[in-house]
């Protein structure tokens, strides 16, 4: 069975400055794919990045981009220029290998990221 | 820009209870999912529905619960005699037809309450 590790129950940044979000993971498939979701205290899950096993390159969208070491089997946030609005629930997701394009969403525990003005 | 939208926001019932939990999916998509996320745990997985039937359901998904595409917009999750442990956030999420690479977009979520 897969599963998805996120050591960080909390996670403190300062307004302006950068921040690593750590996950890790376990399959022994070689196709896979990892997603962060965002969620607010108002409760709703916010896509953010994809990263696919086999993607030649880290995914970057705006200020978020995603380390992805391979071979540690870990894929972490990294959040650039915290802003206040970047406090929030911050869940890493696996999806299902061998699922196709129908897959199910194993997701870890989840972060809980404050940015401090 | 679309998204999936869900009612009622947040549903109180009594135990035994019967309750219907409607999601609208993005219009193009094809797949569609409900997680449910017990107050402070991870969100987890409970069923797949595609072409009009269940694709995948977990373990969580037993015989209470019933999942409906009644017409060409609605999805709806149906939990037939609530337990109070059924009390947590539910979110249906949907994906359009295509790579597996698709990213799967999630309403806002219903608030469950059973009392």
């Amino acid at each position: 069975a897969q599963k998805i590790t996120q050591t960080q129950p909390g996670m403190f940044v300062q307004e302006k400055e950068a921040v690593t979000l750590d996950c890790t993971y376990d399959t022994s498939d070689p196709s896979y794919g990892l997603f962060w979701y965002k969620q607010p205290s108002s409760g709703e899950m916010i896509f953010l990045i994809y990263q696919g096993s086999y993607d030649q390159q880290n995914a970057t969208e705006g200020r978020y981009s995603l380390n992805f070491q391979k071979a540690r089997k870990s894929a972490n946030l990294v959040i650039s220029a915290s802003q206040l609005g970047d406090s929030a629930m911050y869940f890493c997701a696996m999806r299902e290998p061998g699922g196709g394009s129908n897959y199910k969403l194993t997701f870890g525990k989840g972060t809980l990221l404050t940015v401090n003005p | 820009e679309p998204e999936v939208t869900q009612t009622p926001s947040h549903q109180v019932t009594q135990m035994g209870q019967e309750v219907i939990l409607r999601c609208v999916p993005i219009s193009n998509h094809l797949y569609f999912y409900w997680y449910r996320q017990i107050l402070g745990q991870k969100v987890e997985f409970l069923v797949s529905f595609y072409n009009n039937e269940i694709s995948e359901k977990s373990e969580i998904f037993d015989d209470q619960f019933s999942v409906e595409r009644p017409d060409g917009s609605n999805f709806t999750l149906k939990i037939r005699s609530t337990k109070l442990e059924d009390s947590a956030m539910y979110f249906c999420a949907s994906k359009k037809q295509g790579a597996s690479t698709d990213t799967q977009y999630f309403g806002p979520g219903t608030r469950l309450t059973v009392l």
